[in-house]
């Protein structure tokens, strides 16, 4: 089947550690983002790539980083520079910019 | 103010009633998205227009762009539909990858 794949669907973390949050997709879709969300907010975009070895900062890059070395695989690291990192983050792809958006089932991290 | 309003915040209905979701925006857009969020988290597209009406199944979108207003009605509600919705943008200005997403209305339908 077709999708998207994040893992894992809940994680836990000591401050101060990186944590790489995992998404796969099987669409073929050149763009991939990564969304963040928190109660009673919006979601917000962290970061996005249109195409593999390409990448550009959203609204709230900052203490995330992402790589983009293939185009099925979209990873986002959360440093220890982000200063409150606990919440709930989607990964998303598109055929292309300005295309209706796929989601992944997201991953719940929470920071302890 | 947010440039992507959602009313109301919460909605809570008895099955079978007609149910109405609101959003109103204040930038010029390209499209409109209706999402769905469960309670599991993840996200479903519903519609996506930048005109007009669509109809799938019990769901229409509308979207009048003079007025930069979006509805999302439910016909014959059920439990199932219990779910976060969430409206979302296409700016005309600024880069095209970026959606603005509104805050979202809970819906619960009781049965």
């Amino acid at each position: 089947d077709g999708g998207i794949t994040q893992s894992p669907k809940y994680l836990f973390r000591k401050e101060g550690q990186n944590v790489t949050l995992s998404c796969e997709q099987n669409l073929n879709h050149d763009a991939m983002y990564w969304y963040r969300q928190d109660p009673g907010q919006g979601l917000r975009l962290i970061y996005y790539s249109q195409i593999v070895n390409d990448f550009q900062k959203g609204d709230i890059a900052e203490g995330y980083s992402v790589s983009r070395e293939k185009k099925e695989s979209f990873p986002l690291t959360v440093t220890s520079a982000q200063k409150n990192p606990t919440a709930f983050y989607l990964c998303a792809s598109s055929p292309g910019q300005g295309n209706e958006q796929f989601f992944g089932p997201g991953t719940r991290l929470t920071v302890l | 103010k947010n440039e992507v309003e959602q009313s109301p915040q919460n909605l809570t209905a008895q099955e079978g009633e007609f149910i109405t979701i609101n959003c109103s925006y204040s930038v010029g857009i390209s499209a409109l998205h209706w999402l769905q969020q469960h309670p599991g988290g993840g996200i479903v597209s519903l519609f996506m227009l930048s005109s007009g009406k669509k109809k799938h199944g019990r769901l229409i979108a509308t979207i009048n762009i003079q007025e930069k207003h979006s509805s999302l009605h439910i016909t014959a509600s059920h439990p199932r539909d219990s779910a976060v919705y969430i409206c979302a943008v296409r700016s005309l200005s600024g880069s095209a990858r970026q959606l603005t997403f509104g805050s979202g209305t809970q819906l619960t339908v009781l049965p």
